[in-house]
């Protein structure tokens, strides 16, 4: 069976603490890519990855970076946490080209900053 | 990408089929139909997706209206575990790697 797997389900961090989410992918899928989803604001891309050390923006990415080393783990970095970054992290993976693929989403990470 | 409409919230009876509209009336000649759900504290699951032709698989089957301005998502026989945000999300094809904008989506509740 196929996966995606966040390294942790619930996490809680200190303000201002470095903070690390690891995703991996099982499946040798190209292209990777993180949200972060609140409610009422629904699902709100952050970075994204098509290939091994390369990223993109995507429409949140203030205050977030991404390391992506080797093709089945993209690592989401909050560079020094806040409380507005409380929410619930979301990983996926698609095989290219991803429009002839659904996206595999991992079951996410719930990160508390307190 | 198009912008959809859905509604915001449905109720189904468990056993009856479960029909989910979506409008997408600006849709492109060249943009596919996503659907994805999102069961509680779950990340979001794959669907299907379609062009022009209807499909069906092993999910669910979508209908899509011949002028592609609509689409309606049909689970025939809901079942409780069926309740979930369902997201139907439109997206140009051969576009090289865009990420899938997530809407809102539509509540669903299976009700026994």
């Amino acid at each position: 069976d196929v996966k995606v797997t966040q390294s942790s389900r619930y996490l809680v961090k200190r303000t201002g603490e470095k903070v690390f989410l690891e995703c991996v992918q099982d499946m040798d899928h190209e292209n990777m890519f993180w949200y972060r989803q609140d409610p009422g604001l629904g699902l709100r891309l952050i970075y994204f990855s098509y290939d091994v050390k390369m990223k993109e923006k995507g429409d949140i990415p203030e205050g977030y970076s991404v390391s992506r080393e080797k093709k089945e783990r993209f690592s989401l970095i909050l560079e020094s946490a806040s409380t507005n970054q409380t929410s619930m992290y979301l990983c996926a993976s698609s095989r290219s080209p991803p429009e002839n693929y659904g996206y595999t989403f991992g079951s996410g990470t719930r990160l508390t900053v307190v | 990408d198009a912008k959809t409409t859905q509604p915001t919230s449905m109720d189904c009876a468990e056993g009856r089929a479960a029909n989910l509209p979506c409008n997408h009336s600006t849709i492109s000649g060249n943009e596919y139909v996503y659907w994805y759900r999102q069961i509680h504290s779950q990340g979001p699951q794959y669907i299907i997706h379609g062009l022009k032709n209807n499909e069906t698989n092993e999910m669910a089957s979508l209908i899509i209206t011949e002028d592609r301005k609509s689409s309606t998502l049909i689970l025939p026989h809901a079942t409780l575990r069926d309740t979930a945000v369902y997201y139907c999300i439109v997206r140009v094809a051969h576009s090289g790697n865009t990420p899938l904008v997530f809407g809102k989506g539509t509540r669903l509740s299976v009700i026994a």
